[in-house]
């Protein structure tokens, strides 16, 4: 079965600008967190979406938000972009919580 | 709140060394334990877990057991390749199973 999917796989910006990065999880999960990962933080949580509902959110500014569809699809979208958003933006699904698959992620660099 | 720590790296090892990576644990109840290991330019893949007290999480050649009375999963291979330089991440899901909590990750490199 086709493994979770992030589009696109790298992304340059400029700073103030915003962006918007898709997930489509695997079929039949409806749960589908992101995670922000960079050297110096490591991985940290964004938020968690299930059945369109934001379910869990992390500690990161209004500027990131996002959003998920009745077909389980999720953006997120980093608003007013600066240059410490630089990073390697993961989505996971899953099914029930006994593990997360993750994609291959979205590489950000903003300049 | 929910917590994991794990050994910093980075790791050097020679080819067909013993491997112990330590991940420690703080949380509520008890939570399901999980390695993710991760190659360069690549997602977290999900290598093993242990979803309850003395259960071992087994996978090409690595193994980890969850203790409860140490709160700990510390991934062992009794001899690495060059193919497992990756960095490895311990994890736990909270009791909900809704959001997860990871190490900071170690690097391991793996030399002929």
């Amino acid at each position: 079965k086709a493994g979770v999917t992030q589009t696109p796989r790298y992304l340059i910006k400029t700073r103030g600008q915003q962006v918007t990065l898709s997930c489509s999880p695997i079929s039949g999960h409806r749960s589908v967190s992101w995670y922000q990962q960079t050297p110096g933080q490591g991985l940290q949580f964004l938020f968690e979406y299930f059945s369109e509902t934001q379910r869990n959110k992390g500690n990161f500014p209004g500027r990131f938000s996002g959003r998920q569809f009745s077909n389980s699809r999720s953006e997120m979208n980093v608003s007013t972009l600066e240059l410490g958003d630089s990073a390697l933006y993961l989505c996971a699904s899953s099914l029930s919580g006994d593990g997360y698959t993750f994609g291959s992620g979205t590489r950000l660099t903003v300049v | 709140g929910d917590s994991v720590t794990q050994m910093e790296g980075p790791v050097t090892l020679s080819e067909e060394a013993f491997l112990t990576i330590n991940c420690t644990y703080t949380a509520t109840g008890y939570p399901s334990l999980f390695w993710y290991v991760q190659y360069p330019g690549e997602g977290l893949q999900l290598l093993l877990k242990a979803t309850k007290a003395d259960d071992k999480g087994s996978n090409k050649g690595f193994e980890a057991t969850y203790r409860k009375e140490t709160t700990s999963f510390h991934l062992e291979k009794g001899s690495v390749q060059v193919s497992d330089s990756a960095v490895y991440f311990c994890a736990l899901s909270d009791l909900s199973g809704n959001q997860f909590y990871f190490g900071t990750g170690t690097s391991l490199t793996v030399i002929p």
